[in-house]
């Protein structure tokens, strides 16, 4: 199993550019999320998903859309990217049994809105 | 989810235990302790979790007091891989996947 992939690893972006942050799993998890790190923080929710077709926010949800079309998709959107969203981002996801809800992260983009 | 606060760093020798606190005051019932670490720049990774028995698996034991309003996470034999941030999450357990990240603490392992 290749586990929780995103791509790209790296981004730079200019304000007012779009662009989508891709994730995919290939465990069958029904639950994958995005998250955003910001310098000396911790992360923070932005958006969810709990099974395909749907979704729903996290924490801090503005300037970014989600869709979850496939089980094992979960793209994120930046409409019009603003310096406020250089952070890095962290995909995840889980299944939705009984058991620990382990989550699996994925290695992370780094993204520089300039 | 009940707030957690953690030391903001701490250090341990190589091949010494090292312990983790973490305060959870508020903490309710229905809600289990989770620790993830992050090592630099990766993604979290999942430590252990538990509800009020202490736990243990192949990477670090869970001591959590009877009132539940602390817990210790313990590496039995810390290596200059376990420096990482540590973070003490609670959250109610089957059926709620998010997870709320303090700034949590970072752990030197020194040679």
């Amino acid at each position: 199993n290749a586990g929780v992939t995103q791509t790209p690893k790296f981004q730079v972006l200019k304000t007012g550019q779009s662009m989508t942050l891709q994730c995919a799993q290939d465990m069958n998890h029904e639950y994958m999320s995005w998250y955003r790190q910001d310098p000396g923080m911790g992360l923070r929710l932005i958006h969810y998903s709990v099974g395909a077709g749907i979704t729903d926010q996290g924490e801090v949800p503005n300037g970014y859309n989600v869709s979850r079309s496939t089980t094992e998709d979960f793209p994120l959107r930046l409409l019009s990217a603003a310096p406020s969203q250089t952070s890095v981002y962290f995909c995840a996801s889980s299944t939705q049994g009984l058991s620990k809800n382990e989550q699996f992260f994925g290695p992370g983009t780094r993204l520089t809105v300039l | 989810d009940a707030k957690t606060t953690q030391p903001t760093s701490m250090d341990c020798a190589e091949g010494r235990a090292a312990n983790l606190p973490c305060n959870h005051s508020t903490i309710s019932g229905n809600e289990y302790v989770y620790w993830y670490r992050q090592i630099h720049s990766q993604g979290p990774q999942y430590i252990i979790h538990g509800l009020k028995n202490n736990e243990t698996n192949e990477m670090a034991s869970l001591i959590i007091t009877e009132d539940r309003k602390s817990s210790t996470l313990i590496l039995p034999h810390a290596t200059l891989r376990d420096t990482a941030v540590y973070y003490c999450i609670v959250k109610p357990g089957a059926g709620s996947y998010q997870l709320t990240f303090g700034k949590g603490t970072k752990l030197s392992v020194i040679p």
